[in-house]
């Protein structure tokens, strides 16, 4: 298995842009994560979905923040319009049972400048 | 208030000189405690999931216990490679199933 696959690594934008990041779970995985992680702040829970549905968002900033999970292989997270203080690296994660271990992506970097 | 405290942040040790790594929560109702290791540029790799108190899990050159309150991580004789930033994260029956808190992590550094 080729682990959980984010897409892009690296994203630069300007202040405003709408961005998109992408992820592919495990195959059979039924729950998939979002985090960001900061200097300042760790690595935080934005929202995580169990069979394609969400279930707990608490974690979203504000509304300029949206998930989707359209099918069990694929998810995306949205931010529109972006701002500079959204610096992070954004990964995804998916397991198989809440109890167990995580497998996390690579990981997106992403500079709104 | 952090549910999870990491100490310390940051561990330097000569190659062979073993340590351990301190996790305390605050939470009640435990569900499970993790480790994950994270190297620079990557995501964090699973290392133990811990149950109840007084478990313990051993993986190469890593030990990890777990106690009412606090969960160490022991390092025996460890090597350059092992230099890396260890997380434990807590996940408890008062959150959402699947939720974990993560610490803010431990720095490790191995010099030969």
């Amino acid at each position: 298995d080729a682990g959980v696959i984010q897409s892009p690594r690296h994203e630069v934008t300007e202040m405003g842009q709408e961005v998109t990041l992408r992820c592919k779970p495990i195959s059979g995985h039924d729950y998939l994560f979002w985090y960001r992680q900061t200097m300042m702040r760790g690595l935080e829970l934005l929202i995580y979905f169990n069979n394609n549905v969400p279930i707990d968002d608490s974690g979203m900033p504000e509304d300029r923040f949206s998930a989707k999970m359209p099918n069990a292989s694929f998810s995306t997270l949205k931010i529109q319009p972006s701002e500079p203080r959204d610096s992070a690296v954004y990964f995804c994660a998916s397991s198989h049972r809440p109890g167990s271990g995580y497998t996390f992506g690579s990981g997106t970097r992403l500079t709104v400048v | 208030e952090d549910q999870v405290t990491q100490s310390p942040e940051a561990l330097r040790l000569q190659e062979g000189e073993s340590s351990s790594l301190n996790c305390s929560y605050t939470v009640s109702g435990l569900r499970g405690l993790f480790w994950y290791r994270q190297d620079p540029g990557k995501g964090p790799e699973f290392l133990f999931t811990l149950y109840s108190a007084g478990e313990e899990k051993e993986k190469e050159r890593l030990k990890a216990t777990l106690t009412k309150k606090e969960s160490f991580l022991h390092i025996t004789a460890p090597k350059p490679e092992d230099s890396a930033t260890y997380l434990c994260a807590v996940l408890y029956r008062g959150s959402t199933l699947g939720r974990l808190y993560f610490g803010r992590g431990t720095q490790l550094t191995v010099w030969p």
